[in-house]
């Protein structure tokens, strides 16, 4: 059981936007910075967002993040079916002294 | 261009021993913290712990303390993770991840290295 919640899976269809929730507390996502990691099927993670809502370069604006208290969400507009992957987020917890990921998101592009 | 890079698959039996690296290149291998990050079968993503290779100062998660050892070697931008005594549970997919600071997630990740556990 992970400590940050995710929604096991969402979907949409091409062109459609999706939003991604990641549910935390106040040790870690309310004082904390979040990134978000997408997993392409049989490839190691790839960093998508960081501090919350920053995209490292080569990273289109399709994708966007954005933090309120103790929740994150990312979004993801003009849906591919490239895009179709695992979704995590991840955080430092400040109780445990560690890092932790939510536990994945599986994104369907029907 | 930052790159880590792996060691490749491992299959080892019960109670074997195990050492698997990861090489930093492409920026100050001493100035940023590595993570060690586990991936069981069909799962999701476990932070195992993270060390500054330019004092070796490390940190474990609880669910991960007393399981690994986690080291560094900056004289060859390595580093290592270990197993002394390798119990099925531990296969999976072993991910190095560098984060600029240790409080704040990885940026950039490691290829993988496939740990297979089997009698």
């Amino acid at each position: 059981q992970s400590v940050l919640t995710q929604p096991p899976s969402v979907s949409a269809a091409p062109g459609q936007k999706v939003t991604i929730s990641c549910s935390g507390s106040s040790s870690n996502i309310g004082n904390n910075y979040v990134s978000w990691y997408q997993q392409l099927p049989g490839t190691a993670p790839k960093l998508l967002i960081y501090d919350n809502n920053k995209r490292p370069s080569g990273i289109p604006d399709r994708f966007s993040g954005s933090k309120s208290g103790t929740s994150a969400t990312l979004g993801i507009t003009g849906l591919q079916t490239g895009d179709e992957a695992d979704y995590y987020c991840g955080t430092w917890d400040g109780s445990l002294s560690a890092g932790i990921f939510g536990g994945g998101t599986k994104l369907t592009v029907l | 261009e930052v790159q880590l890079v792996q060691s490749g698959a491992e299959v080892k039996k019960p109670g074997e021993s195990l050492k698997i690296s990861c090489k930093g290149s492409g920026y100050s291998f001493t100035n940023y913290w590595i993570a060690w990050v586990r991936q069981m079968p069909g799962k999701g993503l476990e932070w195992m712990g993270i060390i500054y290779p330019g004092d070796s100062d490390t940190r474990y998660s609880p669910s991960f303390q007393g399981q690994v050892t986690i080291s560094a070697d900056k004289s060859i931008s390595t580093a290592f993770l270990q197993w002394s005594s390798l119990k099925a549970s531990d296969t999976a997919i072993y991910y190095c991840a560098r984060h600029v600071i240790s409080t704040r997630p990885p940026d950039y990740w490691g290829q993988g290295t496939l740990v297979t556990v089997s009698s």
